[in-house]
């Protein structure tokens, strides 16, 4: 069974500062996503990375996934209250359904 | 260009009812995945469905859950017999093909067993 596990679980920041949160696997994923999902709505796809080593900003969020894709972190700058959510990550095996993380709970503080 | 749509969205049953929860895809999708997700954790894979197929359901438990996907209409999550520890969001989302570029999901269905 393939496990995924995020860092930190919880993290509560004052708006303007940096934060990364992790995702870590010991298996191999042909790609990658970051869902972030918002009270009593479902998980919005935030991106997809399928090559190791890839990265992707949007705006200012910044995705990387590890050069053996068995890892992935996300990099916020600047945060903003609006960047507070809960922010999974998933990950498909060659055709196999995704397997989410447990997530991370990021409050953003004005 | 309606996205993945569920209903209902809050669902009270008593202990040993039946749930039946609805999905109906993004259009032009014709793939549908049920995931449950409890309190404070992430979801959880149920099933995967086709248009009149199971594709796999390795992730339904094996009793008193079953899924439907038919040629018309949306696809059905039904709980029988539903008991406390079913209470949960449930998930659906759809793609247009077997994709590993992620998901559309819907709101979700907050089902509660009293």
């Amino acid at each position: 069974t393939q496990l995924l596990e995020q860092s930190p679980q919880f993290l509560s920041i004052q708006e303007g500062e940096n934060l990364t949160v992790y995702c870590n696997s010991s298996s191999v994923f042909s790609s990658l996503q970051w869902y972030r999902q918002e009270p009593g709505e479902g998980p919005v796809l935030l991106v997809t990375v399928v090559t190791g080593g890839e990265v992707k900003k949007l705006k200012r969020l910044t995705f990387q996934f590890g050069d053996a894709r068995k890892d992935s972190s996300l990099h916020i700058t600047a945060a903003q209250p609006g960047d507070t959510g809960l922010y999974l990550c998933a990950g498909e095996n060659y055709g196999q359904n995704f397997v989410f993380g447990p997530g991370t709970r990021l409050s953003v503080l004005p | 260009n309606a996205g993945v749509m569920q209903n209902p969205r809050h669902l009270v049953r008593r202990r040993g009812q039946e749930a039946r929860l609805r999905c109906s895809p993004m259009k032009g999708h014709s793939h549908v995945y049920w995931y449950r997700q409890l309190p404070e954790e992430g979801l959880k894979f149920m099933v995967y469905l086709q248009k009149e197929n199971i594709i796999d359901e390795s992730g339904m438990p094996k009793e008193r859950f079953s899924a439907e996907f038919p040629k018309e209409g949306p696809s059905i999550l039904r709980i029988q017999q539903v008991v406390r520890g079913d209470s949960a969001a449930y998930f659906c989302a759809s793609s247009q093909v077997r994709s590993d570029y992620g998901y559309t999901f819907g709101s979700g269905t907050r089902l509660t067993v009293v």
